[in-house]
């Protein structure tokens, strides 16, 4: 079975800080891992994915996460929060390169000015 | 949203009535789904499908049925049995390498 922890329910950092949104996980198999970000009352909007090859993964937005094999985890990271950036932010994974997400609770960043 | 449209907005069931969701994508997607979203519980799966005229269950099928008749619909149904249908409501579809994309979502509340 498959799941994702996301450790944090909200992330304070002020404008400008760097941001970081923690995501670990546990697979059966090799993990596809996915980075969602949803806005009040809007569906979700992708991020960034990483499959395969290099561990550091660029995204929309400005945003990056870094896939750490050891220490199965895939932290959602941004050098410098802007106001605009504060919503929910959820973890995926799955281990087919299709579909049957497993989605984390949700963190929800707040970006104050 | 990315060429999915869900209808309505809001919706408002009575006790003891089915009430469908509306999910159409105009992306040309095969594989389409449903999730329901509660607060801090994130995205369970209610309901995949992979082609026209096939789906299959997710983690939380019980009170909800859906049909995939044609490529670009996929209607969820919210039935009685559904004991505790007051959420938010989400359908994706599937593109390329993976990545789904959301509708703006159905919250669906009891009277």
């Amino acid at each position: 079975a498959q799941s994702v922890a996301q450790p944090e329910d909200q992330v304070n950092v002020a404008e400008g800080n760097p941001l970081t949104v923690k995501c670990t996980y546990s697979v059966s198999g090799n993990p596809y891992l996915f980075w969602y970000v949803q806005y009040p009352n809007r569906g979700l909007q992708f991020l960034l994915k990483y499959i395969t090859g290099d561990n550091l993964v660029k995204g929309s937005y400005g945003f990056e996460a870094e896939f750490n094999k050891s220490q199965t985890s895939f932290h959602l990271k941004k050098p410098s929060a802007l106001v605009s950036d504060s919503a929910l932010y959820f973890c995926a994974v799955a281990t087919d390169s299709w579909g049957k997400l497993q989605f984390g609770a949700g963190t929800q960043v707040v970006v104050t000015p | 949203d990315g060429g999915i449209t869900q209808s309505p907005k809001y919706l408002f069931r009575k006790e003891g009535q089915n009430v469908t969701l509306s999910c159409e994508q105009n992306l040309n997607h095969d594989a389409m789904y449903w999730y329901r979203q509660d607060p801090g519980q994130g995205l369970r799966l209610i309901y995949y499908s992979q082609i026209v005229n096939d789906f299959q269950k997710g983690d939380i099928a019980e009170g909800y049925s859906v049909s995939r008749e044609k490529k670009e619909s996929f209607p969820l149904t919210v039935t009685s049995a559904q004991k505790n249908p007051t959420a938010f409501y989400l359908c994706a579809s599937e593109g390329t390498r993976g990545i789904q994309y959301f509708g703006a979502g159905t919250r669906l509340s009891v009277l």
